[in-house]
C-alpha cells in the first residue's frame, strides 16, 4: 500500500533562515507527488508538484526516487511562509487513491 | 470564480442522528473527491468520483455512510446514524481529471454530541 511520511509534526525557524520539510513515500510504481499548503482560515491549496519543475513563493522540491523522497526547502524562510504542509502521493493512471501525510505546521518567527 | 463549494460549513448534530453535506465543484471538473480529516491527520480519501461513477469507495464506511453525485455535477455525502467518532471536517476537491492538482472546499466541520 502507498503511504507518505512528513516526519516532523512541528517546524519552528527564525525569519531567514533555511526551511527543509521532509517528506518520505512508499510507492513502487511512478509516483505523481504535490506539496499542498494550509495558510491560517484558508483553504487547502496547490503549492507545487513535482512534474513542474518549478519554484513557488520560493519553495522547490526534488523527488528523488533512490531515497524514496520528496523534500520541500526554501532558502530563507519569511512569515508569511507559516502554515500547514501537506505532502501528497497520486498514482499515475489507473484506479487510485490520493494519499496525504500527516501535514508539518512550519512556523517562522521574526 | 467561486471554487469549489461546501455547505454547511459547521454541524453539531447528537449520535444517532443522520447527516448530509453538500459540494459543488468547479464547473468543468471532473473529478470529485469526498475526504475525512481529523484533527493533527491529513486528509483521508472516502470516495472518488469520475463524473458520476464511484471509481474509489474502498474507504468508505459503507454501513453507515453513502454519496451519491446525480447528473455528474454536485454531490451528497450523507451518515446514518452519525457516531461520536465521526466528529472531524469533511473536505471536498475537485479536479479536471485524476492526478491533476486538486480544489479544495472550505470543509465541514461535524461535531457529533
Amino acid at each position: 500500500a502507498q503511504r507518505v511520511t512528513q516526519p516532523e509534526k512541528l517546524l519552528s525557524v527564525f525569519k531567514g533562515a533555511p526551511v527543509e520539510l521532509k517528506c518520505n513515500y512508499s510507492y513502487s510504481g511512478s509516483p505523481e507527488l504535490f506539496w499542498y499548503v494550509q495558510y491560517s482560515r484558508q483553504r487547502l491549496q496547490l503549492l507545487l508538484r513535482h512534474i513542474s519543475r518549478e519554484s513557488i513563493k520560493g519553495f522547490t522540491a526534488d523527488l528523488n526516487k533512490g531515497e524514496t523522497s520528496f523534500h520541500l526547502k526554501k532558502p530563507f524562510a519569511q512569515e508569511e511562509d507559516s502554515a500547514m504542509y501537506y505532502c501528497a502521493l497520486s498514482m499515475a493512471g489507473g484506479s487510485y487513491i490520493p494519499t496525504f501525510g500527516r501535514g508539518t505546521s512550519l512556523i517562522v518567527h521574526p | 470564480e467561486a471554487g469549489v463549494v461546501q455547505s454547511p460549513r459547521y454541524k453539531i448534530i447528537e449520535k444517532k442522528q443522520p447527516v448530509a453535506f453538500w459540494c459543488n465543484p468547479i464547473s468543468g471538473h471532473n473529478t470529485l473527491y469526498w475526504y475525512l480529516q481529523n484533527l493533527g491527520q491529513g486528509p483521508e480519501l472516502l470516495i472518488r468520483y469520475e463524473n458520476e461513477e464511484a471509481v474509489d469507495d474502498s474507504q468508505l464506511p459503507k454501513d453507515r455512510f453513502s454519496a451519491e453525485r446525480l447528473k455528474g455535477v454536485d454531490s451528497t455525502l450523507k451518515i446514518q446514524p452519525a457516531e461520536l467518532g465521526d466528529s472531524a471536517v469533511y473536505l471536498c476537491a475537485s479536479s479536471v481529471g485524476a492526478v491533476n492538482e486538486q480544489f479544495f472546499g472550505p470543509g465541514t466541520r461535524l461535531t457529533v454530541l
